[in-house]
């Protein structure tokens, strides 16, 4: 079956540090894939997201690439703020339109 | 314009009772989704509507859990005899025909006691 599975976190950065959240995936044929983030009380939010292989999704100066040939969506932003702590969701959507299959989450913390 | 919208946002129940949590989609929008968030987990998904259609409910843990979405519009999520274990976050999702963005309300957090 589908899966998703993320760097364990929590991870505690200063502020302006660089970050990455590795996430890989399992699926067969060519799923899209996605980040959302979870602020402490509200909804998913998407974040960003790429339909096909060797795709960059961008959004807010985060970016992740589709990478077939290691099935890995990395998460990085070149320069934290407090206000990015959150929990981050790497998901996988293996026809278009249809359930996601999210990873566990990686919790990010940013200290000023 | 108005998200997706859930209610109520907290529920707490003793448990055996049953409960019915409700989803307002984004208007026009054809697809809606239910998925479970337990603690400290990802959400996963339990079940699939298109328009009033039912099309997926493969992820429902029971059949102590029951969806409906009569008009196309508004669904409710139905547990029954609620058990200590269905305590999570309920999300519903919503997104349009062919995008395949799906939007989130903000959950509801049920607490079973």
């Amino acid at each position: 079956g589908n899966s998703v599975t993320q760097m364990e976190g929590p991870v505690t950065l200063s502020e302006e540090a660089f970050l990455t959240i590795n996430c890989t995936y399992t699926a067969t044929g060519y799923p899209s894939l996605f980040w959302y983030v979870q602020y402490p009380g509200e909804g998913l939010q998407l974040l960003l997201k790429a339909t096909k292989a060797d795709d960059k999704g961008s959004n807010k100066g985060f970016e992740a690439t589709y990478r077939k040939e290691t099935t890995s969506f990395h998460l990085e932003k070149g320069s934290v703020q407090v206000s990015y702590s959150a929990v981050y969701f790497c998901a996988l959507s293996a026809i278009s339109g249809s359930r996601l299959t999210f990873g566990e989450g990686t919790q990010l913390t940013v200290n000023p | 314009g108005a998200g997706v919208s859930q209610s109520p946002r907290y529920k707490v129940a003793k448990r055996g009772q049953d409960v019915a949590l409700r989803c307002d989609p984004i208007s026009g929008h054809v697809s809606l989704f239910w998925y479970q968030q337990a603690l400290g987990q990802g959400p996963e998904f339990l079940t699939y509507f298109q328009n009033e259609a039912q099309l997926d409910k493969s992820g429902l843990p029971s059949d102590r859990f029951f969806a409906e979405r009569p008009e196309g519009s508004v669904s409710t999520l139905k547990i029954q005899r609620t058990q200590q274990e269905d305590s999570a976050v309920y999300l519903c999702a919503s997104g349009g025909r062919v995008q395949e963005t799906q939007y989130f309300g903000p959950g509801t957090r049920l607490l079973v006691l």
